[in-house]
């Protein structure tokens, strides 16, 4: 079983609609929890941040972490064809042991 | 800021060469981290520094990967010889380590070993 664990999709939905991504992962020690951006031929960018548990807003986007289930979220409001992208979660003690999901393959469509 | 700096964007080579990737990180940063991007295997650390010393090279996937780290802002990341399985895009990304876990990337090095 891998540590984290995300499908890859690809995921296609309307300009406007509600994006869900998720990832679940095995190590009850994890702490950090981040989503990253990934647009084609360019490096990953960090677009959440969260530690321990709960949840949090910026803009568009709300990032959830529950420990319980060892499952974590990024919602998407009102997706922009800017927002198509893949979309990376990392997990870990650190940014010294982050794990990384495989990426979910997003397009937004106009 | 620039940002992580790595050259070159692109390197086509034949296999049995070696071949040398860069990386200038954000100035400040105290750690740098080099990745490697496959389809199959999706974004693996192979080796991170903190303070120019390597502290964690077991993501290295054999001996004829190497890295160094000569001084802060400067990391190069050599495999030789190279194979074909190496083909693959390898990041380099730095850190503040301050407690803020964030990763900074650069954009890559696209590799292709014919």
């Amino acid at each position: 079983q891998k540590e984290v664990e995300q499908d890859p999709g690809p995921l296609s939905v309307p300009e406007g609609a509600i994006v869900s991504l998720n990832c679940t992962y095995s190590n009850s020690a994890f702490q950090y929890f981040m989503w990253y951006r990934q647009y084609s031929r360019k490096g990953p960018e960090l677009l959440m941040y969260t530690y321990s548990s709960g949840n949090k807003e910026d803009g568009r986007f709300t990032a959830q972490v529950d420990k319980s289930s060892k499952y974590i979220s990024l919602f998407i409001r009102d997706s922009q064809p800017s927002d198509s992208a893949t979309y990376l979660c990392a997990i870990g003690r650190g940014a010294q042991k982050l794990v990384f999901g495989q990426g979910t393959r997003l397009t937004i469509n106009p | 800021d620039a940002g992580v700096i790595q050259s070159p964007r692109h390197e086509v080579t034949e296999m049995g060469q070696e071949v040398t990737l860069r990386c200038k990180p954000i100035s400040g940063h105290n750690s740098l981290f080099w990745y490697r991007q496959t389809m199959m295997r999706g974004l693996e650390l192979l080796i991170y520094f903190n303070n120019n010393v390597p502290i964690d090279d077991s993501g290295m996937p054999e001996d004829r990967f190497s890295a160094k780290m000569p001084n802060a802002s400067f990391s190069t990341l050599k495999i030789q010889p190279s194979e074909p399985r190496d083909s693959a895009v390898y990041f380099c990304a730095s850190s503040l380590m301050d407690g803020n876990e964030k990763l900074f990337f650069g954009s890559g090095t696209q590799l292709s070993v014919l």
